[in-house]
């Protein structure tokens, strides 16, 4: 499976700014997600990240508020914009891998926000 | 709608005897499901899946067992050990990328 890192790892933020979320691959890797889980909540899919083109987001995130880029096969930034403390969340991203309809996931270590 | 579902938030177990972790989902169109391990300040590890062409798949001290007329599916992990103290969480989809995750048990291994 691939090795996934995310950067930073944790982070305090003032309500009204904005962070972004890194998350590298140490190989090429075809689809790629962000997910948000929230205190005592599931995982919980933001969109998934496409190479050369734009995001595609779930129902419930938007653009404006999470914008993402994938600039290559292996790299991948999540911005969470205009925070507030319902932002407050771990952020992570993910890796498919898998053939045919079985697809497993792998995941980052997250990055634990807190928005004050 | 919560469509995959763990209904115990958490579970207490002594090392040694059998861990039960159970999740229910209300898609029957699901044919695809994930087992996570997630240790605090970690991203959830993979574990095991089950295809609903299958009713059980066994993987070392882990075995997930799908009953499909029931929308059920379990964990077993046999002899449980201090280490797999963790939340766990079960995955579905119905033959695509995306997974919806249940919320999870914590499950606790006493020494």
């Amino acid at each position: 499976s691939a090795v996934i890192s995310q950067k930073p790892s944790r982070d305090i933020c003032q309500r009204g700014t904005s962070l972004t979320i890194q998350c590298q691959v140490d190989s090429q890797v075809t689809m790629m997600f962000w997910y948000r889980q929230q205190p005592g909540q599931s995982l919980t899919l933001i969109a998934t990240a496409n190479q050369g083109s734009e995001a595609t987001y779930e129902s419930g995130f938007v653009i404006d508020k999470f914008p993402i880029s994938r600039p290559n096969l292996t790299f991948s930034t999540l911005t969470v914009s205009n925070m507030s403390p319902e932002d407050s969340s771990i952020y992570l991203c993910s890796v498919a891998s898998g053939q045919g309809l079985s697809y497993e996931q792998y995941f980052g270590p997250g990055t634990r926000l807190t928005v004050t | 709608d919560q469509q995959v579902k763990q209904n115990s938030p958490s579970l207490s177990v002594q090392e040694g005897r059998i861990s039960i972790l159970n999740c229910d989902y209300t898609n029957s169109m699901f044919d695809y499901f994930l087992w996570y391990k997630k240790y605090p300040a970690e991203g959830p590890t993979f574990l095991i899946s089950i295809s609903s062409i299958k009713d059980k798949n066994e993987d070392g001290r882990f075995t997930v067992f799908l009953n499909k007329s029931a929308k059920h599916l379990s964990l077993h992990i046999v002899p449980s050990q201090p280490g797999d103290s963790a939340v766990y969480f079960c995955a579905a989809s119905s033959g695509t990328y995306k997974y919806i995750f249940g919320t999870g048990t914590r499950l606790k291994v006493l020494a």
